[in-house]
């Protein structure tokens, strides 16, 4: 299995542009979480779904942040239009059964 | 609302030596999971070891170990023979169990750096 794979890896863009994070998570893995690591914020979860539904976006800082999940293999995280302060790395993790989570590599967005 | 405290910012360990990292959490809860995640430079988020509050055992693996004290709250990890590849931030984390439609968000610690010293 190759693991939880996002896309891409660093993303570069200027502020007010949007900007697309993806994920494909592990098959059978039927929750999937985004969450945003910043210095000084540690590690926050943006939102969750659950067999493809979102449970909880009460992290989603701002309207300028949604998050889709059309299928079981795929979810992206779209930010429009970006600003310097959403500079982060944002991690995609789905849940390994009733343990821990198993997370992608991340994307560290840097918006200028 | 779960909260999950470290209070050390940076340790240092000599190659070889055992080092202890502190995590303390609050929860009303009584069954609910623990985490030490290490995320070396790299990014990579990886879990190290796992431990279930409703085991008294501390868990172990390999050369990792934890000190699980429930009624104090506390979940220490413990490094032995330190290897220069574990130098990393390690998190520590909560989760409560997942029962159908809650939320079962991990709630992540702020990190503690760790150095390995040659």
């Amino acid at each position: 299995d190759a693991g939880v794979i996002q896309s891409p890896r660093h993303e570069v863009t200027e502020m007010g542009q949007e900007v697309t994070l993806r994920c494909k998570p592990i098959s059978g893995h039927n929750s999937l979480f985004w969450y945003r690591q910043t210095m000084m914020r540690g590690l926050e979860l943006l939102i969750y779904f659950n067999n493809n539904v979102p449970i909880d976006d009460s992290g989603m800082p701002e309207d300028r942040f949604s998050a889709k999940m059309p299928n079981a293999s795929f979810s992206t995280l779209k930010i429009q239009p970006s600003e310097p302060r959403d500079s982060a790395v944002y991690f995609c993790a789905g849940r390994a059964g009733n343990y821990g989570y198993t997370f992608g590599s991340g994307t560290r967005l840097t918006v200028v | 609302a779960q909260t999950v405290t470290q209070s050390q910012p940076e340790m240092s360990v000599q190659e070889a030596e055992t080092v202890t990292l502190s995590c303390t959490y609050d929860t009303s809860e009584s069954d609910y999971y623990l985490f030490w995640y290490k995320q070396p430079p790299s990014r990579q988020m990886i879990l190290v070891i796992r431990q279930e509050a409703y085991k008294q055992q501390n868990a172990t693996e390999n050369r990792f170990s934890v000190n699980f004290q429930k009624a104090a709250k506390s979940f220490s990890l413990k490094i032995s023979d330190s290897q220069l590849g574990d130098a990393a931030m390690y998190f520590c984390a909560y989760r409560t169990p997942f029962y159908g439609g809650a939320t079962n968000k991990l709630i992540f610690g702020t990190g503690t750096l760790l150095a390995v010293q040659p």
